[in-house]
């Protein structure tokens, strides 16, 4: 079965620099969701997006943006990179974005800021 | 404020015997609960979900958890551990006061099976 689907898996930035990750939802999944896990830490709930509008915002840093596109996949956006910023990011997907509604996760982008 | 607490922060079991990783939540309104494992350098992969009806709900690799309204808790369960059930485990809830799309997460239970 289709999964969720980042790219890239890793990547290596300096400070200063900006990184773009992206992520393919499941098919037919309308809500994405971005993660971000520090090493040893729970995951925490940056942004997410249902049918291409921005549905909710956690810790998302002011440098940070994202957006969901026509063709569901969405992509954040990250400028003037810290090395706080070194961290996985998850994506996740669901159908109709209900309370009741499991979330898929992607195997994760490793951002390490050097 | 909604939480979730995962009061172990590790839990060791030897393969055969069964185990419990323990979940406590705190929410204002019905929760929805849910489990999810991480193996090392994955995503999260559902396990389980509680949302109404029976208190003890079955999930996938044999995993099972009780929801338990009195004691504001969602342990999860295995009768029998395997070494390859090693992971993190993340227990996590949805309400209408933390809003449909955001999941608030524990800070996860390490899990060792020994052989």
């Amino acid at each position: 079965a289709a999964g969720v689907i980042q790219s890239p898996r890793h990547l290596i930035k300096e400070k200063r620099e900006t990184a773009t990750l992206k992520c393919y939802p499941i098919p037919r999944h309308d809500t994405v969701y971005w993660y971000q896990q520090g090493p040893g830490q729970d995951p925490q709930f940056l942004i997410s997006f249902y049918e291409k509008m921005q549905s909710d915002k956690g810790s998302i840093p002011d440098r940070f943006s994202a957006q969901q596109f026509s063709d569901y996949h969405s992509e954040l956006n990250m400028s003037s990179l810290e090395l706080g910023d070194s961290a996985l990011y998850f994506c996740a997907s669901s159908l109709e974005g209900g309370l009741d509604t499991e979330a898929f996760f992607g195997q994760g982008t490793r951002l390490t800021v050097v | 404020a909604q939480s979730v607490a995962q009061p172990e922060d590790q839990v060791n079991v030897a393969e055969g015997n069964p185990l419990t990783v323990k979940c406590t939540y705190s929410v204002s309104g019905n929760p929805y609960l849910f489990w999810y494992v991480q193996y090392p350098n994955r995503g999260l992969q559902f396990l389980l979900k509680y949302i109404t009806g029976d208190n003890l709900v079955k999930g996938s690799y044999g995993f099972e958890a009780e929801f338990n309204k009195s004691q504001t808790s969602f342990h999860l369960k295995k009768p029998s551990a395997l070494v390859s059930d090693s992971a993190l485990y993340f227990c996590a809830v949805r309400n209408f006061n933390t809003g449909g799309f955001k999941t608030i997460f524990g800070a996860g239970t390490r899990l060792f099976v020994k052989a």
